[in-house]
């Protein structure tokens, strides 16, 4: 079982409308939560963290995590064609001796 | 002025020979990485010096050699290059030790003939 798993995509979503990425975790000791954009042919751009159980906003992103279901997603709203990226999930573990494991990453396109 | 800077952004090279990649932050953070990004876009990490201390060392061929001179560089030499070395080398920093956020570089595209 990989450490960090998303769906590879790609997501497509209409301009505006609310974009769901998903990704799940395997160890239980997991502390820390990152969503990390990348541009095709650019480096990842770090977008959120999030630490505890519950939603964090910041603008138009909203991070979600459920510890007990070892469960972390991120919603875009009002989503734009600018949006349309790479979203790569990270995760810092005991297990991992605190590296930051990345997920293979999500392709999102948002049709004009 | 930028964060985390890397040099060369493109390196073209034969199989066998020796390159260097070079990485500095003008953030003031004490720890440096260097990931791998391989063509499935899959990002791992090969190595992290804190205050020019190598504290993480992941299972890669000693042809790779990481060197920090201060901590606001680190160099990786590879030595010997395999056509299996192409990949997007990313350097990245965070304030602390293991500290949780991480600030990529630009990348280097490093293409072995």
């Amino acid at each position: 079982q990989k450490e960090v798993e998303q769906n590879s995509g790609p997501l497509s979503v209409p301009e505006g409308a609310i974009a769901s990425l998903n990704c799940t975790y395997s160890d239980r000791g997991s502390q820390s939560f990152f969503w990390y954009r990348q541009y095709s042919g650019k480096s990842p751009e770090l977008i959120m963290s999030i630490y505890s159980n519950g939603d964090k906003e910041d603008g138009r992103f909203t991070a979600q995590l459920n510890k007990a279901s070892q469960y972390v997603s991120l919603l875009i709203r009002d989503s734009q064609p600018s949006d349309s990226a790479t979203y790569l999930c990270a995760v810092i573990s005991r297990d991992s001796s605190y590296k930051l494991i990345f997920g293979s990453g999500t392709r999102l396109l948002v049709r004009p | 002025d930028t964060a985390v800077s890397q040099t060369p952004k493109y390196l073209v090279t034969q199989m066998g020979n020796d390159k260097s990649i070079k990485c500095e932050q003008n953030l003031g953070h004490d720890t440096m990485y260097w990931y791998k990004q391989d063509s499935k876009k899959f990002l791992k990490i090969m190595f992290s010096y804190n205050n020019k201390e190598l504290i993480i060392n992941e299972t890669v061929p000693n042809r790779f050699s990481p060197k920090s001179p201060d901590k606001a560089h680190l160099n990786l030499h590879i030595n010997s290059l395999e056509l299996g070395d192409s990949a997007v080398y990313f350097c990245a920093s965070s304030q602390e030790r293991l500290a949780y956020e991480q600030y990529f570089g630009p990348g280097t595209r490093l293409t072995v003939t």
